[in-house]
């Protein structure tokens, strides 16, 4: 089946500094990349999606200098949380939906653990 | 607007019994719809789908849900629950002009003690 990574599974950073996050399809193309954040025991809110070539569509409220998204390839999405803050701190989780003609599913990636002290 | 509604924040189950998680959703025109589960710190595996045909559908480790449109639910069952069942799952559903933006319930946590 359709693999997704995300890279890094979890990372400690200080506050200010600023962290990316990869997000990867590792064995078909993905048109479009969805970024997801959830907090502990609460549902996935999408922050924004993002069609490789062309600029993130972000969600309301969803702050786009703050959380910049790329998607330079087919295969690659990054995520990049500038300037975190603790309550940045959170369960990143990225979900791409394939370029097959007729695929309705989204594959999730196994989600990235921002902790920001 | 587009919305999709777990009643139960948290359903307990014996082992060997049968389970439901409710899902009800509002959404204009025929919908996609989706189960999803997640354990601890982990991505979302997906479980099965809803796209048009059959109202009852089948999916992964013994999973099935059915469509009712009249009421507008997709519950997901399963007709043994075992331990390892315990986890987080999540209802989905996504308009068919979304773009493949999916928009998820709140999520009910499943127990099931031995």
């Amino acid at each position: 089946g359709a693999v997704v990574s995300q890279h890094p599974s979890w990372v400690i950073c200080k506050s200010g500094t600023s962290v990316k996050i990869e997000c990867r399809s590792l064995d078909f193309q993905a048109t479009t990349m969805f970024w997801y954040r959830q907090f502990p025991k609460q549902s996935l809110m999408l922050m924004a999606t993002s069609n490789e070539g062309s600029k993130a569509t972000y969600e309301q409220g969803v702050e786009k200098d703050k959380f910049l998204i790329n998607h330079a390839s087919l295969t690659l999405s990054t995520l990049t949380v500038t300037s975190a803050h603790p309550e940045d701190s959170s369960f990143y989780i990225c979900s791409a939906r394939a370029r097959l003609a007729g695929n309705n599913e989204q594959f999730f990636g196994p989600g990235t653990r921002l902790t920001v002290l | 607007a587009q919305s999709v509604a777990q009643p139960e924040d948290q359903v307990n189950v014996a082992e060997g019994n049968p389970l439901t998680v409710k899902c009800t959703y509002s959404v204009s025109g025929n919908p996609y719809l989706f189960w999803y589960v997640q354990y601890p710190n982990r991505g979302l595996q997906f479980l099965l789908k809803y796209i048009t045909g059959d109202n009852l559908v089948k999916g992964s480790y013994g999973f099935e849900a059915e469509f009712n449109k009249s009421q507008t639910s997709f519950h997901l069952k399963k007709p043994s629950a075992l331990v390892s069942d315990s986890a987080l799952y999540f209802c989905a559903v996504r308009g068919r002009n979304q773009g493949g933006k999916l928009i998820f319930g709140q999520g009910t946590e499943l127990s099931v003690k031995p």
